[in-house]
């Protein structure tokens, strides 16, 4: 079963518009959330973690344990936001702590 | 260097051919992790390895594929009779394990492999 669900594969907003990213995942206990982006011909890196509560480049994530969500959101979306955006979950798995990932939401920015 | 690296960074090869795949994790994760990325899609779990051993092979889509870690660092990732389905970007990652926060996963560059 899936661990971490993006239903969205592609989401086009247009410059100025408010973007939203769904994550839902599969887990009774307390989890680590972690959002995650990839840029054209970059590496996979880090964007925020829910521990930290932090924003970053203007998205910020709130985790909702009632709705085992983590959507990923950010209120005027930029060019420079597109693109590849993977939502994390960190739980124990035998005696240590393993990462799932979603299966990716690619953001287009169109200008 | 402080990051994941990974080599090749591209390699072609024929069908029917072997490939090893290695990665290099940042020195002292004990986590590490093989994911593949077809072209626009998104990130599929190979294998996770804690220390030498692979609590999780899972995610291996054939026996076809294996891997192993060695000394608690470099990992190959290992492809028999490679076939054309297999063309993909191999990302490897490493973590360390933290008991609660802190925790984050590197990832190297990638291996682009294409099999012909």
């Amino acid at each position: 079963a899936q661990r971490v669900t993006q239903p969205e594969k592609l989401l086009s907003v247009f410059k100025g518009a408010p973007v939203e990213l769904k994550c839902n995942y599969s887990y009774s206990g307390s989890p680590e959330l972690f959002w995650y982006v990839q840029y054209s011909r970059q590496r996979l890196q880090l964007l925020l973690r829910h521990i930290s509560r932090e924003s970053i480049k203007g998205f910020t994530a709130d985790l909702n344990k009632g709705e085992t969500s983590f959507h990923l959101k950010k209120p005027f979306a930029q060019e420079e936001d597109s693109a590849m955006y993977y939502c994390a979950l960190l739980i124990p798995f035998r005696g240590f702590n393993k990462f799932y990932f979603g299966s990716g939401t690619k953001l287009n920015v169109k200008p | 260097g402080a990051g994941v690296s990974q080599s090749p960074s591209n390699k072609v090869t024929e069908k029917g051919k072997d490939v090893e795949l290695r990665c290099d994790p940042i020195s002292g994760h004990t986590a590490l992790y093989w994911y593949r990325q077809s072209l626009g899609q998104g990130l599929e779990f190979l294998i996770y390895f804690q220390g030498n051993s692979a609590p999780d092979k899972s995610g291996l889509p054939s026996d076809r594929f294996s891997a192993e870690r060695t000394g608690g660092s470099v990992s190959t990732l290992t492809i028999q009779r490679t076939q054309q389905e297999d063309s993909a970007v191999y990302l490897c990652a490493s973590s360390l394990f933290v008991s609660s926060g802190g925790n984050e996963q590197f990832f190297g560059p990638g291996t682009r492999l294409t099999v012909l």
